[in-house]
């Protein structure tokens, strides 16, 4: 069964400021989706961004951007000039392209605490 | 553009009491799942269904029932609630595996 691992419980960044959030995945596909979600206080799901895994480049959305080690097993968030409203809980998840339905395995998730 | 529609918001339940979370979604996907969220365990699937009268079990079934008659409606049953069961329910939807999920809104439940 694919894992997802988030090891970073909570993290901060200044205002204005770059965080990284971590991520890593177990699995024996080759070919799979890689999600973030972030879940704001008002517990609404939100995609940010969305990584498939037979492509190279790396997903970029605005302020945010994926770092994805595939042999690694590794897809990292970085976001950029952070703002008060990235504050939120972000989740990492997997699914795999073929055969699961869209079924997600997500992680334990990280809270992103964003300093004024 | 209504999405996801989860309802209700919140609930108390007494240990025993059954209910029912409604969820109804308007962008005739045919995935459809329900997730529970509890702190430090992220999301885990409880059920989910590829289509009208098509369901099957996720990660952690016990204590809940699906049906889905229609493309649109996805309710998840709690038979005979327990403490174990107090959780942030979601409702999900997602017309593939590319394109991720619509979520509703969760379901705070608090089972005493």
């Amino acid at each position: 069964a694919q894992t997802v691992t988030q090891s970073q419980p909570e993290m901060s960044v200044q205002e204005a400021e770059t965080v990284t959030l971590s991520c890593t995945y177990d699995t024996s596909e080759s070919d799979y989706y890689l999600f973030w979600y972030k879940q704001p206080p008002s517990r609404q799901m939100i995609l940010v961004i969305r990584q498939e895994a037979y492509k190279q480049q790396n997903a970029t959305e605005n302020r945010f951007s994926v770092n994805f080690q595939k042999a690694a097993k590794s897809f990292s968030l970085k976001i950029s000039d952070s703002q008060l409203g990235d504050a939120a809980m972000y989740f990492c998840a997997y699914s795999t392209r073929v055969g699961s339905y869209g079924k997600l395995t997500f992680g334990q998730g990280t809270i992103l605490t964003v300093h004024p | 553009n209504a999405g996801v529609t989860q309802t209700p918001k919140f609930q108390v339940l007494k240990t025993g009491q059954s209910m029912t979370l409604q969820c109804t979604q308007d962008m005739n996907h045919n995935y459809m799942y329900w997730y529970r969220q509890d702190p430090g365990m992220g999301l885990r699937l409880i059920h989910y269904s590829v289509g009208a009268g098509i369901t099957d079990q996720g990660e952690v079934p016990n204590g809940y029932n699906v049906s889905r008659s229609t493309t649109e409606d996805f309710p998840l049953r709690l038979l005979s609630a327990a403490p174990s069961q107090t959780s942030v329910y979601f409702c999900a939807s997602s017309s593939g595996t590319r394109r991720g999920y619509t979520f509703g809104s969760g379901t705070r439940l608090t089972v005493v």
